[in-house]
């Protein structure tokens, strides 16, 4: 039973309009949410988080909701750049109650067209 | 940059014999994690330490062992690699508020 669900594997956009990757959860217990990008042939990097008692979390051009009624939460990018394109990893945690373990998403790919 | 390096970043092995892949970060970190990454999926998590020689295993640890006699090592061993074991190898350490990780670059590892 896959408890983290991103159900795009892909998704095509223009440089300059917004991104809006999305993510499903099952587990009421997770207390954070993390997303990650990741270039080929180099490791995941950490791109932004929110923790479950806020419904939203903004740095730059990337903001992340969560809607915990809906168990859903996604990541905008607005607006988007070429460099954007990569592959973006949703990710959950129970916190310390689970030693800090995340569980991932399957990933979907983002392409920005130039 | 969270210091962490991997070792060898590939590697081509045959069925049957053994593999050790090695972690090492240089900022003290006391949690480590492996994962692998295959086509199609997201990271699934191997095994994981909370510290020195503190391990235990995650989702899909079968045919996988690992040890970490320091903190900044943590070393991942394939007893007897399968093909099935062909894979990205990913370890990370986890820091920050949120339960953030941060990654290594990864060792691709080929079993023929």
């Amino acid at each position: 039973d896959q408890q983290v669900k991103q159900n795009s594997p892909s998704l095509s956009v223009q440089e300059g309009r917004i991104s809006i990757l999305n993510c499903d959860y099952t587990n009421s217990m997770f207390d954070y949410f993390l997303w990650y990008k990741k270039y080929p042939a180099e490791g995941p990097t950490f791109l932004i988080s929110i923790s479950s008692i806020k419904d939203k979390n903004e740095d730059g051009r990337f903001t992340v909701f969560l809607n915990k009624s809906a168990k859903h939460l996604s990541l905008h990018i607005v607006p988007s750049q070429p460099g954007d394109s990569a592959v973006y990893f949703c990710a959950a945690s129970e916190g310390d109650t689970n030693a800090g373990k995340s569980t991932f998403g399957d990933g979907t790919t983002l392409t920005v067209k130039p | 940059d969270a210091g962490i390096t991997q070792s060898p970043r590939h590697k081509v092995t045959e069925t049957g014999t053994p593999v050790t892949l090695r972690c090492h970060q240089t900022e003290n970190h006391r949690y480590m994690y492996w994962y692998r990454q295959d086509p199609g999926h997201g990271l699934r998590l191997i095994h994981y330490s909370y510290g020195v020689k503190d391990t235990d295993k995650g989702e899909v640890s079968d045919g996988y062992s690992v040890s970490r006699s320091k903190t900044e090592d943590f070393l991942l061993t394939l007893e007897s690699a399968t093909s099935s074991q062909t894979s990205v190898y990913f370890c990370a350490i986890r820091s920050g508020l949120a339960y953030e990780q941060y990654f290594g670059p990864g060792t691709r590892l080929t079993v023929t």
